[in-house]
């Protein structure tokens, strides 16, 4: 069974500073994607990373995909208030779905 | 399009009695997943559906739990036999792909009393 562990879960950060989320799975995906949720709110897709090496980059965020070491990151860059949110990666499994970490809760203070 | 909907927001419930939620999906995504999630957890895997064939199912579903979706359109999720451990956030979500990110709806609050 397919386990998805992220680190940290909490991260309270000051805004202008940099930071990265790690996201560690135990079997073989080729997909992983990355999605914020805002409090009382749903799911959004962040980034949909597809091959070992990826890289994809929305304003501050940067994610990447390391399949061999089955992990994957999410830099924070230069942090705003804006980014307050919980993020959550989530592993492709079994050619169908998607399978969530427990989320990292980001506070990004000034 | 909007987006995807579910229908109802909130339900409340008795313990016991039966429930059935409703997830409209963007409509040429032919991709739909329903995902449960609790307070401060991720959403964790229900059941997909590929068109109108329910292709997978979580081993941790009960039988209480069952899920349709004819005609490849709107999908139903129907919880029997309620108990407070039920309580939580159904998700909805479609895509077009494995490639692609999959959007969420607002989710139905279920509240088991």
């Amino acid at each position: 069974e397919l386990k998805v562990e992220q680190n940290p879960l909490f991260l309270s950060m000051q805004e202008g500073k940099n930071y990265t989320i790690y996201c560690n799975y135990s079997t073989t995906s080729d997909r992983l994607y990355w999605y914020r949720q805002d409090p009382g709110k749903s799911l959004e897709s962040l980034f949909v990373l597809l091959s070992n090496g990826a890289v994809k980059q929305e304003g501050r965020l940067m994610a990447s995909l390391d399949t061999k070491a089955r992990l994957s990151t999410l830099h924070i860059t230069a942090a705003v208030h804006d980014l307050s949110a919980t993020y959550f990666c989530a592993v492709g499994y079994n050619n169908n779905d998607m399978r969530f970490g427990a989320g990292t809760r980001l506070t990004v203070k000034p | 399009d909007t987006g995807v909907s579910q229908d109802p927001r909130h339900k409340i419930t008795k313990r016991g009695q039966n429930v059935t939620f409703r997830c409209d999906p963007i409509s040429e995504h032919n991709r739909l997943y329903w995902y449960r999630q609790t307070l401060g957890q991720g959403p964790e895997f229900l059941t997909y559906f590929q068109n109108e064939a329910q292709l997978e199912k979580s081993r941790l579903l009960s039988d209480r739990f069952s899920a349709e979706r004819p005609k490849g359109s709107f999908s139903t999720l129907e919880i029997q036999r309620t108990e407070q451990g039920d309580s939580a956030m159904y998700l909805c979500a479609s895509s077009l792909g494995w490639g692609m990110g999959a959007f969420f709806g607002q989710g139905t609050r279920l509240t088991v009393v």
